[in-house]
């Protein structure tokens, strides 16, 4: 079964410094990639999709870049900030077309 | 309305008794999804609904848990004695479309089994 994996369960980093997520994905070759926000209490929000024909896409001062050959997707925040402190969720869809989620990567970013 | 909406936001109830957790997505959405979420842990897919097709039920973890969807939109999960293991929150989410859109999500029903 499809399964993907988020290698950092959390991230603290000084604040302007740039945060780097990592998902990495196996048995499967997904035709999109999405990340998501989480924060306490509340449900995940989107913030990006990339399609497996694209190796990179930019909102802001968000990242992201696929790897169909690593099988891996890398998201990164520059610029970062307190307020960007939060869960960070990548899903995939899986064979049978249903959304699937990492476990998350905890970021933390110190004034 | 405007989100996906899930109710009641918060329940508590005894081990043994059965609970209703309520999703109204957004309307038009032919998808829709529940997961579950436990503290500090990530998101564990449920069910997911995709119009008239039969439900992807490959997620629920016993035959205690079910879930219908009428009428193509509002959806009902429905765990049958309910267990203290069950506690967690149980998010609902929906699509436009097929496979590649964004998930909206609900805030959650945060279950606590007592």
């Amino acid at each position: 079964s499809q399964k993907i994996e988020q290698n950092s369960e959390a991230l603290n980093i000084q604040e302007g410094k740039t945060a780097t997520l990592t998902c990495n994905y196996t048995n499967y070759s997904p035709a999109y990639l999405q990340w998501y926000r989480q924060d306490p209490g509340r449900g995940p929000v989107f913030l990006l999709l990339i399609r497996e024909n694209e190796k990179e896409k930019r909102k802001e001062r968000l990242k992201v870049t696929f790897d169909t050959t690593l099988k891996q997707s890398l998201f990164h925040i520059t610029a970062s900030q307190p307020a960007d402190s939060a869960t960070y969720l990548c899903a995939l869809y899986s064979s049978a077309s249903k959304i699937i989620f990492g476990s998350g990567t905890r970021l933390s970013i110190r004034p | 309305g405007a989100g996906v909406s899930q109710s009641p936001s918060n329940k508590v109830t005894e081990k043994g008794k059965d609970v209703e957790l309520r999703c109204d997505p957004i309307s038009g959405h032919t998808a829709l999804y529940w997961y579950r979420q436990s503290l500090g842990q990530g998101l564990e897919f449920l069910i997911y609904f995709q119009g008239n097709s039969a439900p992807d039920k490959s997620g629920l973890p016993s035959d205690r848990f079910s879930a219908e969807r009428t009428g193509g939109s509002v959806s009902t999960l429905t765990i049958q004695r309910t267990q203290q293991e069950d506690s967690a929150v149980y998010l609902c989410a929906s699509e436009t479309r097929w496979g590649n859109t964004e998930a909206f999500f609900g805030q959650g029903t945060r279950l606590t089994v007592v």
